[in-house]
C-alpha cells in the first residue's frame, strides 16, 4: 500500500507570513493529490485537488505543486482563519496530518 | 449544493454494531459516489469504504473486509454504514463525503458522527 507522509507535523506561524507543507508518497504517483483544511470539531475541507487545482471558493492565497512522489501545499499571506490542520490524500489514503499554529 | 447529513452520536459496548446514516440533499444519491472515512486520534483519517460505480459496486477497506457493510436507500437519498464487533479501537468520528472518481477527491463531506465504543 501507498504511504503518504507528511512533514513537518506541526509548525509555527505568523499572521500574514508563509508556509510550505510537503508531502511525500512511497512510491510514484498521479498527480491525483488532494489537500484538505481541517478545523477543531469540524470535517475536513477541500482546498486543493489534481495537485494543483484550486477548489472554487478557496481563496487565491492557497497553491499547491508537485508530481510524481513530491507534493507541496503552499499559503501566503496567513490569515488567522488559515490556523488549522492541513492533510494530504491520495486516492485512499491520507497524510498524518500537519497543525499550522500561531 | 451537495449537503450530507449524518445520524447522531452513538455509544457502544465492545463486541456490538453500529450503524451510521448519510442522507444527501441537493442531488440524488444515484448521481453521487458516496464513501466512508473515519478519524481517530492516533491513526488520523482512514478510508473505509464506498460506491464504485463503473462496476456498480461498493468496495471496502481490506482491513474491515468482513466487519463493514455499506448500504444505499436511493428512496431516501440515504447510505449507511454498518460496522460489526466493535472495540474501543473503533471508537473514532465517522464521516460520509462524496468521492469524484475523474481526480480521486472526496468534494464533500458530513459533519461527522462520534462513534465511542467502551464498557
Amino acid at each position: 500500500d501507498i504511504q503518504m507522509t507528511q512533514s513537518p507535523s506541526a509548525l509555527s506561524a505568523s499572521v500574514g507570513g508563509r508556509v510550505t507543507i510537503t508531502c511525500r508518497a512511497s512510491q510514484k504517483t498521479s498527480n491525483y493529490l488532494s489537500w484538505y483544511q481541517q478545523k477543531p470539531g469540524k470535517a475536513p475541507k477541500l482546498l486543493i485537488y489534481g495537485a494543483s487545482r484550486l477548489r472554487g471558493g478557496v481563496p487565491s492565497r492557497f497553491s499547491g505543486s508537485g508530481s510524481g512522489t513530491h507534493f507541496t501545499l503552499t499559503i501566503i499571506n496567513l490569515q488567522p482563519e488559515d490556523f488549522a490542520t492541513y492533510y494530504c490524500q491520495q486516492r485512499w489514503t491520507f497524510g498524518q496530518g500537519t497543525k499550522v499554529e500561531i | 449544493q451537495v449537503q450530507l447529513i449524518q445520524s447522531g452520536a452513538e455509544v457502544k459496548k465492545p463486541g456490538a454494531s453500529v450503524k451510521v446514516s448519510c442522507r444527501v440533499s441537493g442531488y440524488s444519491l444515484t448521481e453521487l459516489s458516496v464513501h466512508w472515512v473515519r478519524q481517530t486520534p492516533g491513526k488520523g483519517l482512514e478510508w473505509l469504504g464506498g460506491f464504485e460505480p463503473v462496476d456498480g459496486k461498493t468496495i471496502y477497506a481490506e482491513k474491515f473486509q468482513g466487519r463493514i457493510t455499506m448500504t444505499e436507500d436511493t428512496s431516501r437519498d440515504t447510505a449507511s454504514m454498518f460496522l460489526r464487533g466493535l472495540t474501543p479501537e473503533d471508537t473514532a468520528v465517522y464521516y460520509c463525503a462524496t468521492f469524484i472518481w475523474a481526480m480521486d477527491y472526496f468534494d464533500n463531506w458530513g459533519q461527522g458522527t462520534l462513534v465511542t465504543v467502551s464498557s
